[in-house]
């Protein structure tokens, strides 16, 4: 397995609405990340998890709470979001140690999230 | 303030010629450069990578060069093939930690025409 799979592929909320991004791999990467991309811009990093602990958090607001419950998976609770959050999330995964920088991240195809 | 810049948005060329892409950076603290290829409604995919120690890595079709002077780097698609079409960011690796972010650039959407 090869590949990184988020759900779901598209979600729409109101600001007042509670709801959960969700990633998962299979390929034994011990690095996780969450970036944004919003339209004509390049994605954007949130926050990495490295062996399951949260190593980076690009100050990224309250209103996005990452989680990363074991290895394989990665979660992203949003709550109380604003229309300028409406975005491309996108999962990533990596080699651990220094892996990332020769072969890169898996990306996920990503969940097209939309705020009303 | 862009740490990784790609000036040109598109770019078009013919089947079998050769698909230049260029992207600069500013920090010079950047110890690796990677380049990802996007389809529509698909993640970034991983292409080829070049330490910051090299100037010229080749896979195939793709090879990578980089000039630290001028703080430039290119990819060099041989030959180009419609498949090739998609959007392709340069990213940079900051800093000598472990599991540590890639600062993308733009993107730049490359066309090849049959």
């Amino acid at each position: 397995d090869t590949e990184v799979t988020q759900t779901p592929k598209h979600l729409v909320m109101g600001m007042t609405n509670k709801k959960s991004l969700k990633c998962e791999q299979h390929m034994g990467h011990r690095a996780m990340y969450w970036y944004k991309q919003k339209a004509k811009k390049p994605p954007e990093l949130m926050f990495v998890y490295s062996y399951e602990k949260l190593s980076i958090n690009e100050s990224v607001p309250s209103r996005f709470s990452p989680e990363c419950p074991n290895s394989s998976l990665l979660n992203l609770h949003l709550h109380a979001l604003q229309p300028e959050d409406s975005a491309l999330y996108l999962c990533a995964s990596s080699q651990g140690g220094g892996g990332y920088r020769l072969y890169g991240y898996t990306f996920g195809s990503g969940t097209r999230l939309t705020v009303v | 303030d862009q740490q990784v810049k790609q000036n040109s948005p598109s770019l078009s060329v013919q089947e079998g010629r050769i698909s230049i892409l260029n992207c600069d950076y500013t920090n010079s603290m950047f110890d690796y450069f990677l380049w990802y290829k996007k389809y529509p409604a698909e993640g970034p995919t991983f292409l080829i990578s070049i330490s910051s120690i090299k100037d010229k890595n080749e896979d195939g079709r793709f090879t990578v060069f980089l000039n630290k002077s001028a703080k430039h780097l290119s990819l060099h698609i041989v030959p180009s093939q419609p498949g090739d079409s998609a959007v392709y960011f340069c990213a940079a690796s900051v800093g000598s930690s472990n599991t540590g972010k890639l600062i993308f650039g733009q993107g730049t959407t490359l066309q090849v025409k049959p």
